[in-house]
């Protein structure tokens, strides 16, 4: 089956600095998505990327489609203590593969005020 | 407001029992999926439904059972036969089976043994 390889499994940063994680996949996805799972709660959606290529923003944060279709990266600029949590990145092949998300295993991400 | 909901937000098991926890949307998705998700790890699907009285097994279904007899519900059940159920378990649904929409969770059940 496909597989997410997401890194660095782990992160521990000043607050000020910027974060860049990445996921790569052994077969293609037509969209990738960005989720952050704050401890104790579900994952919520950060960034949803459809084409190839794209580059999205959300506040401080700004994820692309890689243009091989197989990774993505997610980037985080100068962090603030409330980004701590894990960071899940996923892929989707619609219309195949029963509409299923693959997940990466997650980021964790600490930041030091 | 819309969303998911699940509950309990935490489920205690005494040896030999089955329980059921709750998951509703109010979001009119056609999919509804269920994750577990273990200490440091990533989330391993157990079950999924596309559409109402449809599931499929996921990775990891052993000793789980399911049901989806209206589209907003899709409880599962942690069967005694599951020998680790200690885990924090996730819901999620989809707006369209195959659709490229990205999958929204529900804050989550965290189930212990007694």
């Amino acid at each position: 089956g496909q597989q997410l390889n997401q890194s660095p499994q782990s992160m521990f940063i000043q607050e000020g600095e910027d974060v860049s994680m990445n996921c790569t996949s052994s077969s293609i996805f037509n969209t990738w998505l960005w989720y952050k799972q704050e401890p104790g709660e579900g994952p919520v959606l950060l960034i949803a990327l459809y084409k190839a290529g794209e580059l999205t923003s959300n506040g401080r944060l700004t994820a692309q489609f890689g243009i091989t279709r197989k990774d993505s990266f997610l980037n985080i600029s100068a962090s603030i203590p409330s980004d701590v949590g894990i960071y899940f990145c996923a892929g989707q092949l619609y219309n195949t593969n029963a509409g299923k998300s693959t997940f990466g295993d997650g980021t964790t991400l600490t930041v030091k005020p | 407001d819309g969303g998911i909901t699940q509950s309990p937000k935490y489920l205690f098991r005494k040896e030999g029992q089955n329980v059921t926890l709750s998951c509703e949307q109010n979001l009119n998705h056609d999919a509804m999926y269920w994750y577990r998700q273990d200490p440091g790890q990533g989330l391993r699907l157990i079950y999924y439904s596309q559409i109402v009285n449809d599931f499929q097994k996921g990775d990891i279904a052993e000793g789980y059972s399911v049901s989806r007899e209206k589209k907003e519900s899709f409880p599962l059940t942690v069967t005694s036969a599951q020998k680790n159920p200690t885990a924090f378990y996730l819901c999620a649904s989809k707006d369209g089976r195959n659709s490229n929409q990205p999958q929204h969770f529900g804050d989550g059940t965290r189930l212990s043994i007694l």
